[in-house]
């Protein structure tokens, strides 16, 4: 089975940081996604984590712990443009070629 | 330039009339997803395509069916759409599915009237 947990909402100030996290049980480890969606638009990919530590990417970061089972996905210098909902997937080895979503975590920036 | 494709944007469709989506890809990719997305909620996968291989997925309910005639194209048929089945739909691709990223469509929203 999986099961893929995330805070369903988090607000921020504009220019501040904000770490979103995600904690998943799974059979098997294939790697973990975190994808962006603004309302009323598609997923779009973010990042991509199979080994343990810190991937950055720009005002991204996307950390993975896979003995804790433990998932972040920092937002540096938020921008107003950063409102969206943010969906960790974690896809079970047994099922290499499925992709299902966690509840996905809505980030509100203020300014 | 846009690699998945879904029509219409929009569709809005009578309780219990036969409605179909269409999904169509530029990357000959693998796999092909059906997603339904209801308002603050996840992305809930329905079934997806490796190649011609089907996989439903156990809650999905026998009114929604998918096709894949070839490669390129995948569709959705609702076959019987009730006021539940609002939503939006995502067509999304991967390769072959095992640590590849999936790209998404612009998805389709559903209204049933």
């Amino acid at each position: 089975g999986q099961n893929i947990d995330q805070p369903t909402e988090m607000t921020a100030t504009e220019g501040a940081i904000v770490q979103i996290n995600c904690t998943y049980q799974t059979s098997g480890f294939n790697g973990l996604f975190w994808y962006q969606q603004h309302a009323g638009e598609a997923p779009t990919f973010l990042s991509y984590n199979v080994l343990d530590g810190l991937e950055e990417k720009g005002r991204f970061s996307s950390f993975l712990s896979r003995s804790k089972g433990y998932s972040y996905l920092l937002l540096k210098e938020l921008q107003m443009k950063d409102s969206a909902s943010y969906l960790c997937a974690v896809p079970p080895l047994a099922a290499g070629n499925k992709l299902t979503f966690g509840g996905g975590t809505r980030v509100l920036v203020k300014p | 330039d846009a690699m998945v494709i879904q029509n219409p944007r929009y569709q809005v469709t009578q309780f219990g009339k036969p409605v179909t989506l269409s999904c169509s890809q530029t990357l000959n990719h693998n796999v092909m997803y059906w997603y339904q997305q209801k308002s603050s909620q996840a992305p809930k996968l329905l079934f997806h395509y490796y190649d011609k291989d089907f996989n439903n997925e156990a809650d999905t309910p026998d009114n929604f069916q998918s096709r894949r005639p070839n490669t390129s194209f995948c569709f959705l048929d609702i076959r019987s759409p009730g006021l539940g089945d609002a939503a939006m739909y995502l067509c999304a691709t991967s390769r072959d599915g095992v640590n590849t990223e999936a790209f998404f469509g612009q998805g389709t929203r559903l209204t049933v009237v």
